[in-house]
């Protein structure tokens, strides 16, 4: 079966440390994979996508990912974190296979420490 | 930027009321799609529509219909609403021209029925 796993429910960081945020996905077909974050209250915005090419994209806000198909993952990661970050943040896989349906992952909620 | 209107940012209804949830683009995207956002459970899709006048079951389709007359606007309604419809709910569309195309997200309508 399809499906999408973020392991953390929650993290909580320092500000300034780094982060990584895990994803590992289960899908037949080539992924296309995204992260989306979401401020509290707000609706979801998209950080970055990955189709194909260079496995290492980057995205908004100095959040990078990496796809590692030997893995089955596409984890976030930011060098240094600033307490704007907190919020939630979803992994979410699609193909063209898929009839322009994505799975979700359930998210992971960032906790910024001062 | 993309920009997805959802007509109300709170909602609270009473159980056994019919109730409009309105949603609009203004990127001439051809798909949309109604989530619904429950804490630990991601999102789950309700009904999504392809093109005016098309529309597909979700994953929880039940309790729950849509309409799309126009191609900006994609409208969720609950025939009878009840306790357990209380969440957030998430418009979002999409262009259709390649399949890796992200979609992009509304605010968001937290609705709660008493």
């Amino acid at each position: 079966a399809q499906s999408v796993t973020q392991p953390d429910i929650h993290i909580t960081v320092s500000e300034g440390a780094s982060l990584e945020l895990r994803c590992n996905y289960s899908y037949g077909a080539t992924p296309y994979l995204f992260w989306y974050v979401q401020s509290p209250g707000q609706g979801l915005q998209l950080l970055l996508k990955y189709f194909s090419g260079d496995t290492l994209v980057q995205g908004i806000k100095g959040f990078e990912a990496e796809f590692k198909r030997s893995q089955s993952s596409f984890n976030l990661r930011k060098p240094s974190v600033h307490w704007s970050d907190a919020a939630e943040y979803f992994c979410a896989v699609g193909s063209m296979d898929s009839n322009y349906q994505l799975i979700w992952g359930a998210g992971t909620k960032l906790i910024i420490k001062p | 930027d993309v920009k997805v209107t959802q007509s109300s940012r709170y909602l609270v209804k009473r159980t056994g009321e019919k109730v409009f949830l309105e949603c609009v683009q203004d990127m001439d995207h051809e798909n949309m799609f109604w989530y619904r956002q429950d804490p630990g459970l991601g999102l789950r899709l309700i009904y999504f529509s392809y093109d005016v006048k098309m529309k597909e079951k979700g994953d929880i389709p039940e309790g729950y219909s849509v309409s799309r007359e126009k191609k900006e606007r994609f409208s969720l309604i609950l025939e009878s609403a009840s306790t357990n419809q209380t969440s957030m709910y998430l418009c979002a569309s999409r262009y259709q021209g390649a399949s890796n195309q992200p979609q992009h997200f509304g605010d968001g309508t937290r609705l709660s029925i008493l």
